[in-house]
């Protein structure tokens, strides 16, 4: 069965260095999503992507965040100058369907991001 | 904006017995979707069951049924004849039905342990 996927599994970095979070969503969907969840809190939405560009983003997607789709496969998070509070497990979804009855989201097993 | 609320940190309950996980959201919209996704240790979340919120009927997936209550704004998931396999994080999740926002809006979680 297809699946999303995600790499790295876990990624280390210092305060203040870019990051890139890959993934690559199932080959036929048309919608893409990052989620995160800070230990022992919620998932919360960052960003969800369709037809090239951003159809939505939450207060926590700010400057810093940007999402790039540079190819047909993969969709990329990335986030320029890392802070502490980073420090999170992040999630991309994808979702298929031109309508909203098509309204499953398959979530990839995430990414750890450790900001040092 | 809506929130979802699990108030259960930690459920548990023998195997083959019957569980109840509870969910609340707050909306002021009337056309929405509320979800029920379940993590295993270590692997991606995967959508349990869905319910639309104009549909009065509650949701059913084999040993999974919901327990919608618009008014009251709570959504429960039942879990009947427990499995060892059930075992995971169980996250309840909302989205408003109209067009652009699909983002969903999760809740804490709630941890299943099942006792053999």
């Amino acid at each position: 069965e297809p699946e999303v996927t995600q790499t790295p599994s876990h990624q280390v970095t210092q305060m203040g260095q870019e990051v890139i979070l890959r993934c690559v969503p199932i080959s036929n969907h048309l919608y893409f999503y990052w989620y995160r969840q800070i230990l022992g809190q919620k998932v919360e939405f960052l960003v969800s992507f369709y037809n090239n560009e951003i159809s939505e983003k939450s207060e926590i997607f700010d400057d810093q965040f940007s999402v790039e789709r540079p190819d047909g496969s993969n969709f990329t998070l990335k986030i320029r100058s890392t802070k502490l509070e980073d420090s999170a497990m992040y999630f991309c979804a994808s979702r298929a369907g031109t309508d909203f009855s098509s309204y499953e989201q398959y979530f990839g097993p995430g990414t750890r991001l450790t900001v040092t | 904006a809506q929130t979802v609320t699990q108030s259960q940190p930690e459920m548990s309950v023998q195997e083959a017995e019957t569980v109840t996980l509870s969910c609340t959201y707050d909306t002021s919209e009337s056309d929405y979707y509320l979800f029920w996704y379940k993590q295993p240790p270590s692997r991606q979340m995967i959508l349990v069951i869905r319910q639309e919120a104009y549909k009065q009927q509650n949701a059913t997936e084999n040993r999974f049924s919901v327990n919608f209550q618009k008014a009251a704004k709570s959504f429960s998931l039942k879990i009947s004849d427990s499995q060892l396999g059930d075992a995971a994080m169980y996250f309840c999740a909302y989205r408003w039905a109209g067009g652009g926002a699909d983002g969903l809006t999760f809740g804490k979680g709630t941890h299943l342990i099942i006792q053999p």
